[in-house]
């Protein structure tokens, strides 16, 4: 059965350092989402792709956090400098088109201390 | 700006037993859908079963059903013949149908713990 795929599963860093995540979506699927889920709430959408496109990425923090997806398949999210706030679990999710049922990955736990 | 407000933090069950999982939600949009995810623990999030707001008809997937109250934004799970693999996180989620902006909006979660 076909999954998205992220890695690393777990990332423990120490603050100002840089890290990076990586997804790879199902085959065949258009649309990629980062989300990004802090304990104890649901996730919230930080960066939107179709293909090789943002469509959206009004929540993600320009300063620290990058996202791209440069041949519309796989994509990396990266955060630098990291700081302690940013320890979450980082989702990504994948989608045939906008508006279809959108699959998750296992997510990437970070921890930064 | 759509909002989903789940208001159940936890809630229990005992095994064979039903339960249903509140949500309610703020929107001006008419075309959107509404889902419930299943984030079972140290597991990806799953699709338990989707609504489409322009149909009255209540969506059911085996032991899955909701109560979609269009007019009072209410959009309950009900899961009936509880098992203990049900045991997970369950998120309600709001989309609207608007172009390539389709991002999920999730609430806070209710966290199920089905007993024996």
């Amino acid at each position: 059965e076909a999954e998205v795929a992220q890695s690393p599963r777990y990332k423990i860093t120490e603050k100002s350092q840089a890290v990076a995540f990586w997804c790879d979506p199902i085959s065949g699927h258009a649309t990629l989402y980062w989300y990004r889920q802090i304990l104890g709430q649901g996730p919230e959408l930080l960066v939107q792709f179709q293909d090789e496109s943002v469509v959206d990425d009004s929540q993600l923090p320009k300063d620290r956090f990058s996202a791209e997806r440069l041949k519309g398949v796989d994509s990396t999210l990266k955060i630098q400098p990291a700081e302690l706030g940013d320890s979450a679990m980082y989702l990504c999710a994948s989608s045939f088109s906008e508006n279809t049922e959108a699959f998750f990955g296992q997510g990437t736990r970070l921890t930064v201390v | 700006a759509q909002t989903v407000t789940q208001s159940q933090p936890e809630m229990s069950v005992q095994e064979a037993e039903t339960v249903t999982l509140s949500c309610t939600y703020d929107t001006s949009e008419n075309n959107y859908y509404l889902f419930w995810y299943k984030q079972p623990p140290s597991r990806q999030m799953i699709l338990v079963i989707r609504q489409e707001a322009y149909k009255q008809q209540n969506a059911t997937e085996n032991r899955f059903s909701v109560n979609f109250q269009k007019a009072a934004k209410s959009f309950s799970l009900k899961i009936s013949d509880s098992q203990l693999g049900d045991t997970a996180m369950y998120f309600c989620a709001f989309m609207k149908l608007a172009g390539t902006a389709s991002k999920l909006t999730f609430g806070t979660g209710t966290r199920l713990q089905v007993t024996l």
